[in-house]
């Protein structure tokens, strides 16, 4: 069965101070690992994709890498207007079937 | 990036009546689409994947009768929750592939009560 774990639950930063969230994932047939932002009451927001062990992809503070077991999701000097709940999905097919599993997520918390 | 609207942002309904919620892909052709629900406080929960111009496929768990799937255009499916229930309460996000990428409706707030 296809798991994926977010770590730290919550997280609460100074302003500024950088950080990393984590998920780790446990399936077969990887298509891609998906990063999302969701605010309350809304539906979340793409951030980036990732096919394959080694990429990386940056947006302004945010940095996003692969490895074969887990993704990392760097925030550099974050702002108050980063607070949100980051998710990371897995998009796996199988037999032509395709599934994304989501992580329970990460709920930041920047202080100004 | 690209547009997946869904609709209605929030519906408010009788228990034992019938809520159809629509999601369309606006600038993009989805051949595959998802279906989430999500509780307070949780992440989302897979529902069903649907895939233009063939039945949906549920996950395990999810009463394929109660939550109708109907996908039926490269823009545009819908989620009718049948004869609903005070647990049926939720928030409803669908999801489009576009590509290598998946993108998001606005959600669907239901109340049944």
């Amino acid at each position: 069965e296809d798991q994926v774990t977010q770590s730290p639950e919550a997280l609460r930063l100074q302003e500024g101070e950088s950080s990393s969230l984590n998920c780790s994932y446990t399936v077969s047939g990887l298509r891609g690992l998906f990063w999302y932002r969701q605010d309350p009451g809304k539906g979340p927001e793409f951030l980036f994709t990732l096919y394959s062990a080694g990429e990386e992809k940056e947006k302004e503070r945010l940095k996003a890498t692969l490895t074969k077991k887990e993704s990392f999701l760097h925030i550099t000097a974050p702002k108050p207007e980063d607070s949100a709940t980051y998710l990371c999905a897995v998009w796996v097919t199988s037999g032509g079937y395709q599934k994304v599993t989501f992580g329970t997520g990460t709920k930041l918390q920047v202080i100004p | 990036g690209a547009v997946v609207s869904q609709h209605p942002s929030r519906v408010i309904c009788k228990s034992g009546t019938s809520v159809k919620i629509e999601c369309r892909s606006l600038d993009f052709q989805a051949t595959t689409m998802f279906w989430y629900r999500q509780f307070p406080k949780q992440s989302l929960m897979l529902m069903a994947t649907s895939n233009e111009g063939s039945k949906a496929t549920y996950e395990q768990g999810v009463e394929k009768d109660k939550f109708l799937i109907n996908h039926a255009s490269l823009t545009l499916s819908t989620l009718t929750v049948t004869s609903a229930h005070p647990e049926d309460s939720s928030f409803y996000i669908c999801s489009a592939r576009g590509g290598q990428q998946a993108f998001f409706g606005q959600g669907t707030r239901l109340t049944v009560v």
